[in-house]
Order: C-alpha cells, then structure tokens, then sequence
C-alpha cells in the first residue's frame, strides 16, 4: 500500500499570503493519479485538483498543483478566508487508493 | 444538478450489520464508478470501497475486505454498502462519491451517514 505523508500538520498563515502545501509518497505515484480536496468542517471534501495539476470545475484560478513521482505540492497563491480548512491529497495505484492524513490551514 | 443522498446509518451494536444506501440524481449513474469514504470523528478521510460501472468489479480496503459488500443497482440508481461483523472501529461518518474518469478523482460527494458501533 502506498503511503501519503502531509506536511506540515498544521500551517498558520494570513489572508493574502501564500500556502504551500506538500504530499510525499512512500512509492511512485502516476501524475495522473494524484488528486487534492479541501474539507470545511461539518462539509464533505471538495475535489480541488485532479491528475496532480488540472483544476477541478469551478474551482479558482489561485490554487494549482504541482510534481511528479513521489513529491506532490498544492499551492495557494493568495489566500482568502474561505480557503482555512483541511487539505488532504489522495492517490489511486495498483494497491487501491488512499489519503494523506491531511494538513489544517489555519488563521494566523 | 448533481446529487448523491445517503441513508441507513445510525446505532448498531458490535457484531451487528448495517446496509447503507446512496440514491443518485442529476446524472447517468450506470456510467460512473462509485466510491465509499469514511471519516471517524475527528480524524482524516478513509477509503473504503470501489465499484465499476455495471458492478462487475469491486476493490476493498484491507479494513473491510470480507465483512464489507459494496454493490449498485443501475435500474434504481441506488449504490448500497453492505456492513457486517462491525467493529467499534467502524465507527465513523460514511460518503458515497462519484469518481470522475475512473481514476480516483471524486468529483461529488454525498453528505454523509453516521454509523456508531457500540454496545
């Protein structure tokens, strides 16, 4: 089973400033395989990115995805108060799919 | 508008079953893999099971495999998760979520169904 490290736990930041978030795996994961969602609380996740860079509809223009093989990143570029809340990154492989633990984007 | 409605959780005592639906609406559900997702209280999303459009093929997580039944009926648009055996471990909040290209990617979620295990 491949294994979906996040990091940071937990990132603290302002509005209007820039997240990065990271998704390590414990083995090659296809780009085409790499989604990201973002979960408020009492919420379903939301897809957000899909194939480690393609925008899901709807989605805005500030956040993007990056990487290839085992290092995958989301990107914020400037955040808006709508967008504190869980991030989890989730991949599909031949051993089944699975989650990262998520990372909480938290008002500074 | 696309729409994925659960039901059937609720309180169940360990060792119990529980039979979860998932009715679908504003789409061809019959061309569509789906998806189960748990999330226990306070923790992070969980994959638990996968079924391919005209329910030939299923995929289970190890958690599950053997007491878990995912299944569809295309004619009802209804997908179903059959719960046996369940643990205190199993408790959790259950998804049902559409799976844009077949590769993983759940575009729409339900918004979810408590099931409790406990004595």
């Amino acid at each position: 089973e491949i294994v979906l490290t996040q990091s940071p736990g937990t990132l603290s930041l302002s509005p209007g400033e820039r997240a990065t978030l990271s998704c390590r795996a414990s083995q090659s994961v296809s780009s085409s395989y790499l989604a990201w969602y973002q979960q408020k609380p009492g919420q379903a996740p939301r897809l957000l990115i899909y194939g480690a860079s393609s925008r899901a509809t709807g989605i805005p223009d500030r956040f993007s995805g990056s990487g290839s093989g085992t290092d995958f990143t989301l990107t914020i570029s400037r955040l808006e108060p709508e967008d504190f809340a869980v991030y989890y990154c989730q991949q599909y492989g031949s051993s089944g799919y699975t989650f990262g633990q998520g990372t909480k984007l938290e008002i500074k | 508008e696309v729409q994925l409605v659960e039901s059937g959780g609720g309180l169940v005592q360990p060792g119990g079953s529980l039979r979860l639906s998932c009715a679908a609406s504003g789409f061809t559900f019959s061309s569509y893999w789906m998806h189960w997702v748990r999330q226990a209280p306070g923790k992070g999303l969980v994959w638990v099971s996968r079924i391919n459009s005209d329910g030939s093929s299923t995929s289970y997580a190890d958690s599950v495999k053997g007491r878990f039944t995912i299944s569809r009926d295309n004619a009802k648009n209804t997908l179903y998760l059959q719960m046996n055996s369940l643990r205190a471990e199993d408790t959790a909040v259950y998804y049902c979520a559409r799976d844009l290209w077949a590769y993983g990617d759940l575009d729409y979620w339900g918004q979810g169904t408590l099931v409790t295990v406990s004595s």
